[in-house]
């Protein structure tokens, strides 16, 4: 079965500073990895999504992530913070040895000073 | 554009009422889930759906019961309310296995 770990549940960053959430999954056949942000009351959007190709994705708001099986890892970063970037960020796998289930990590908050 | 709709986004309902929570997706999407989000538990399965008529349970499915009669919606029923139900729901489709899903607003359920 796979799972997903995101490093941190919160992160500060300064604005204009570099922004790296970290997600590292677990799965035994290729997945498909996502990364979703969520804004204060309202749903899940996407921001990128990994398939198969290249294994850096480029994504929503600047925001990109790179594929790396050896480490098993798709970190999500972004060269410059913005106010505006301050949500909460959800790493998420599916692999069709769950039945292509989409697997959600747990989160991580982002805080962007001024 | 895309659009799932969630019919409350706020919601107060007493200890062992029924609640009825519907969700509607324009996309005509096979799959529909239904999730709870708590702080630091992220998101958790409750059911979902890739058929009419068809359902599956998810993580946490004690307590919940659902319903799709019609393709484009998906509705989640608490028997009878809890005060542990107390939570955010969010309701999602996708097209296919695997793909990205797309979420409704959410439902901030209070049981008091």
């Amino acid at each position: 079965a796979q799972s997903v770990t995101q490093l941190g549940s919160h992160v500060s960053v300064s604005e204009g500073a570099l922004v790296l959430l970290r997600c590292n999954y677990s799965s035994s056949v290729p997945p498909y990895l996502f990364w979703y942000v969520q804004y204060p009351n309202q749903g899940l959007q996407l921001l990128l999504k990994y398939t198969t190709g290249a294994t850096l994705v480029k994504g929503i708001n600047g925001f990109e992530a790179e594929f790396k099986k050896s480490e098993t890892s798709f970190h999500l970063t972004k060269p410059s913070a913005h106010m505006s970037d301050a949500a909460e960020y959800f790493c998420a796998v599916s692999a069709p040895t769950g039945g292509f289930k989409t697997i959600f990590g747990a989160g991580t908050r982002l805080f962007v000073k001024a | 554009d895309v659009k799932v709709t969630q019919s409350s986004r706020y919601l107060v309902k007493r200890t062992g009422e029924k609640v009825f929570l519907e969700c509607v997706q324009d996309m005509d999407h096979e799959n529909m889930f239904w999730y709870r989000q708590d702080p630091g538990l992220g998101l958790r399965l409750i059911y979902f759906s890739y058929d009419v008529k068809m359902k599956e349970k998810g993580d946490i499915p004690e307590g919940y019961s659902v319903s799709r009669e019609k393709k484009e919606r998906f509705s989640l029923i608490l028997e009878s309310a809890s005060t542990n139900q107390t939570s955010m729901y969010l309701c999602a489709s996708s097209s296919y296995d695997g793909d990205e899903q797309y979420f409704g607003p959410g439902t901030r359920l209070t049981v008091t």
